[in-house]
């Protein structure tokens, strides 16, 4: 298996500022790893995949230049989201496909955006 | 691009009642479906999963069946807890492949 951490697990920002949210894979490289958004009550929402050392890929309808996504080693990506607006508050949870190809899951970002 | 639907989406048992959560998927080249538990603000934990050559598998008081042919499969809880109570969401995908594809999730209540 595989060691997700997610940082922060809260945080509140302001109306037009940006925050970032890092992932860390504590026990193994990951080469991959995923971000999803989760609204209340609904289901896991793939916002894009983030690749080591290269450009992440974004789902359809999903701003690559308001989600900003890094993944500068292998056991850190990171979701920056720019000029947030109260409609970007979620639950933002990354993932690490680990060699098994199974998924484990961060245990998530609470973002609220006032 | 593949497409997973989930029902019901809440369901109320009384403890010790089995619980039955279906699915069906559209890209007939997935080959891997898990399931996994969510409780509240908390991350999805997988229970059980299955690959498409089998059909059904089984881990205690959780099993899942799955119908190529039909494209759906199904997760059954037996003897159901209290602490079973949590959104359960299917999932499919390609055996190794990046994409996981969720269902829409099941919310399940377990009466005591």
């Amino acid at each position: 298996g595989a060691v997700v951490s997610q940082h922060p697990s809260r945080v509140i920002c302001k109306s037009g500022t940006s925050v970032k949210i890092e992932c860390r894979s504590l026990d193994f490289q990951a080469t991959t790893m995923f971000w999803y958004r989760q609204f209340p009550k609904q289901s896991l929402m793939l916002m894009a995949t983030s690749n080591e050392g290269s450009k992440a890929t974004y789902e359809q309808g999903v701003e690559k230049d308001k989600f900003l996504i890094n993944h500068a080693s292998l056991t850190l990506s990171t979701l920056t989201v720019t000029s947030a607006h109260p409609e970007d508050s979620s639950f933002y949870i990354c993932s690490v496909r680990g060699q098994d190809y199974e998924q484990y899951f961060g245990p998530g970002t609470r973002l609220t955006v006032t | 691009g593949e497409n997973v639907e989930q029902h019901p989406s809440t369901l109320s048992v009384q403890e010790g009642d089995s619980a039955v959560i279906k699915c069906t998927y559209s890209d007939s080249a997935s080959n891997y479906f898990p399931w996994y538990k969510q409780e509240l603000g908390k991350r999805p934990q997988l229970i059980i999963d299955i690959r498409s050559n089998v059909g059904e598998k089984k881990d205690q008081r959780i099993a899942v069946t799955l119908n190529k042919t039909a494209k759906h499969f199904s997760l059954h809880i037996t003897e159901t807890q209290p602490e079973d109570s949590a959104v359960y969401f299917c999932a499919a995908s390609k055996w190794g492949y990046q994409k996981v594809t969720f269902g829409t999730g099941t919310k399940l209540q377990v009466i005591p």
